[in-house]
């Protein structure tokens, strides 16, 4: 079965430092990767999505991702982080079979990020 | 007006009672599902559907059940809530084929309190 890993659930960051957030999984196909943002008393919302072709994904609110297969990573990162950044974020992957999607994602356990001043 | 609306957005009930979740769509997509969300483990599926006649079990469907009553409406129902219920619950839909991936499309969630 697919497993998702964020590492650390908890991620503190100056306002105007480098934001990274660490996303692995376990397919051994390469999957559809999403990264997913959720506000505080909000529903989730998407950041942005790797599915074929560039594997530098770039997404809302000067956030991206680099896809790297040989490292099974889908690292998040935001160059310089803002207040309005601080919130919980979800990797999620598909699972992917000989090409045909299971339309089933598997989430990581999240990654709360706080901005301090 | 969004996408995926949930009703309610915030329940408190009591032991041992009957309560349903209601998820409507005007996404027009035949994929939905159910999470439960608890503290620092994410997301987990409940149950899913892909389409109104192909109803799936997820990973934690023990104590739960679904019903999709039409491509748009997708319910979850708790037919004797216990205190460990006590979650954040989202509705989801997605459409692979119309939207050329899994990428899934949230609704804002229903607090759900069971004393």
């Amino acid at each position: 079965a697919q497993s998702v890993t964020q590492l650390g659930s908890h991620v503190s960051v100056s306002e105007g430092a480098l934001v990274l957030l660490r996303c692995n999984y376990s397919s051994s196909v390469p999957p559809y990767l999403f990264w997913y943002v959720q506000y505080p008393n909000q529903g989730l919302q998407l950041l942005l999505k790797y599915t074929t072709g560039a594997t530098l994904v770039k997404g809302i609110n000067g956030f991206e991702a680099e896809f790297k297969k040989s490292e099974t990573s889908f690292h998040l990162t935001k160059p310089s982080a803002h207040m309005s950044d601080a919130a919980e974020y979800f990797c999620a992957v598909s699972d992917l079979e000989s090409g045909t999607s299971y339309g089933k994602l598997t989430f990581g356990q999240g990654t709360i990020l706080t901005v301090h001043p | 007006d969004a996408d995926v609306t949930q009703t309610p957005r915030n329940r408190i009930t009591k032991t041992g009672k009957r309560i349903m979740l209601e998820c409507s769509q005007t996404k027009g997509h035949d994929r939905m599902y159910w999470y439960r969300q608890d503290p620092g483990l994410g997301l987990q599926l409940i149950y899913y559907s892909f389409d109104v006649k192909d109803i799936n079990k997820g990973e934690i469907s023990d104590g739960y059940s679904v019903s999709r009553q039409a491509q748009a409406k997708f319910s979850l129902s708790l037919e004797s809530a216990i205190p460990n219920q006590t979650a954040l619950y989202f509705c989801a839909t997605s459409d692979p084929g119309r939207e050329g991936n899994d990428e899934q499309f949230f609704g804002p969630g229903t607090r759900l309190t069971v004393l």
